[in-house]
């Protein structure tokens, strides 16, 4: 099976900072790449599906870029509603495996 | 407006077994696969599974198969996960969700709605 990899595993920064977050694939997998944020004590929620389309209603503050095994989430200016862990999950075939996860938190 | 609505949290003692709900509403349930998570306390989601809506076939990851059962009562838009001879390590929270698209064959979807989890603990 493909596994997933995030880095940094959690990351602090400031309110306005921009932060990027990294999903490795350990095979090709296309751009069959979602983004999930998940806020303490929540459901998860789809941010961002093909490595680069935001779903409706997500900030724009929020995209996501890559291609075959390396791809990205970048929030462009960090807000206090945005701490919460990120996950990718690639869905090119079967099983759909999500990667361990990003804590963000505001320093 | 697409609902999930799960079955409320359950207490078990080791060896037993939990049937979870998750009643649909707002899309006609046929059309979508509905997939199984897990995610155990203070960890990351883990994919159970999915099962076709409109067939009722199911389909387990490694690790989900044997004790866990993914069934439909299409009647009432209801999917159940039900879980036998349960272990201290079931204990999880548990969702069902949606796919974002509809069913396509050979076609994997990301989750689009989520229920808002079962806690499943087992303890003796």
């Amino acid at each position: 099976d493909i596994q997933m990899t995030q880095s940094p595993s959690s990351l602090s920064a400031s309110v306005g900072d921009r932060v990027t977050i990294t999903c490795r694939a350990s095979q090709d997998i296309n751009n069959y790449l979602a983004w999930y944020q998940q806020k303490p004590g929540k459901v998860p929620k789809l941010l961002i599906y093909a490595a680069s389309t935001l779903q409706s209603g997500v900030p724009s503050r929020f995209s996501g870029s890559g291609s075959g095994t390396d791809f990205t989430l970048t929030i462009s200016s960090l807000q206090p509603e945005d701490v919460a862990t990120y996950y990718c999950q690639k869905y090119n075939r079967a099983p759909p495996t999500f990667g361990q996860g990003t804590k963000v938190e505001i320093k | 407006q697409v609902q999930l609505v799960q079955s409320g949290s359950e207490l078990k003692k080791p060896g037993a077994s939990v049937k979870v709900s998750c009643k649909a509403s707002g899309y006609t349930f046929t059309s979508y696969a509905m997939n199984w998570v897990r995610q155990a306390p203070g960890q990351g989601l883990e994919w159970m599974g999915w099962i076709n809506t409109n067939t009722g076939n199911p389909t387990y990851a490694q690790g989900f198969t044997g004790r866990f059962v993914f069934s439909l009562d299409t009647s009432v838009s209801t999917a159940y996960l039900q879980i036998s001879s349960l272990e201290a390590e079931d204990t999880a929270v548990y969702y069902c969700a949606r796919d974002r698209n509809t069913m396509l064959r050979g076609v994997i979807n990301p989750v689009g709605y989520w229920g808002q989890g079962t806690l499943v603990t087992v303890s003796s």
